[in-house]
């Protein structure tokens, strides 16, 4: 079955920019949307933005300034970056595969933004 | 920015009947747009419980149902275990977002 993997740094510091790959196995990423959630410790989940295999992106509207997703379907990975990152962005980031809801999850990676 | 609405707990003895609201607007939940429920235990990801309002993934025990009706969905749990206690939010897509909104989160204690 299809699983995600999150990887990337763990810390990151404050106006630096948050870098994580998804990578997905077991399944192509081709002809699904993709999608990143976040959710600040101890906090509720908050969506972050989608990707289509074609490269087409939607973004929260709170984070579209800061935030850029791609797709490299030759890796079967999706990629994000947050630029300028604050305290604020501290959170488990977790990527998805989008079916009519978002399943499955990866396993998620806790970025920690800090001096 | 759209928020889907939830009780912050809900609690019950072991065999009991509880329910989990999840609340939204004309831009979400009313505008027909499907509801899904996710259990989430600490320290793990979240795990799709119901889809599409009122469907049960493969190996989903059937105490979990969904239901969905105007602007508001329900998660109920017949007959708790246990094992239940976790979080759960619901999730659904918004217009004015462009995007997925998702429940506030509710946290299930089994007394």
């Amino acid at each position: 079955q299809v699983q995600l993997q999150e990887s990337g740094p763990g810390l990151v510091k404050p106006s630096d920019t948050l870098s994580l790959t998804c990578t997905v196995s077991g399944g192509s990423i081709i002809s699904y949307y993709w999608t990143w959630i976040r959710q600040p410790p101890g906090k509720g989940l908050e969506w972050v933005g989608n990707i289509y295999y074609t490269g087409s992106t939607d973004y929260n509207p709170s984070l579209k300034s800061r935030v850029t997703i791609s797709v490299d379907t030759s890796k079967n990975l999706f990629s994000l970056k947050v630029k300028s990152v604050t305290a604020a962005d501290t959170a488990v980031y977790y990527c998805a595969r989008v079916s009519g809801p978002l399943d499955p999850w990866g396993q998620g990676s806790l970025v920690t933004v800090s001096s | 920015q759209p928020v889907l609405t939830q009780p912050p707990s809900v609690s019950g003895a072991p065999g009991q009947w509880v329910t989990i609201s999840c609340t939204g607007s004309n831009s979400n939940l009313g505008a027909a747009y499907t509801v899904h429920w996710y259990q989430q235990f600490p320290g793990t990801a979240p795990k799709l419980l119901i889809h599409d309002n009122d469907n049960r993934p493969s190996g989903v025990p059937d105490r979990f149902s969904g239901s969905k009706s105007g602007t508001s969905a329900s998660l109920a749990i017949t007959g708790l275990q246990a094992e239940d206690e976790a979080d759960y939010y619901c999730q659904s897509y918004d217009s004015s977002l462009s995007g997925y909104v998702f429940g506030t989160g509710t946290k299930v204690t089994v007394l």
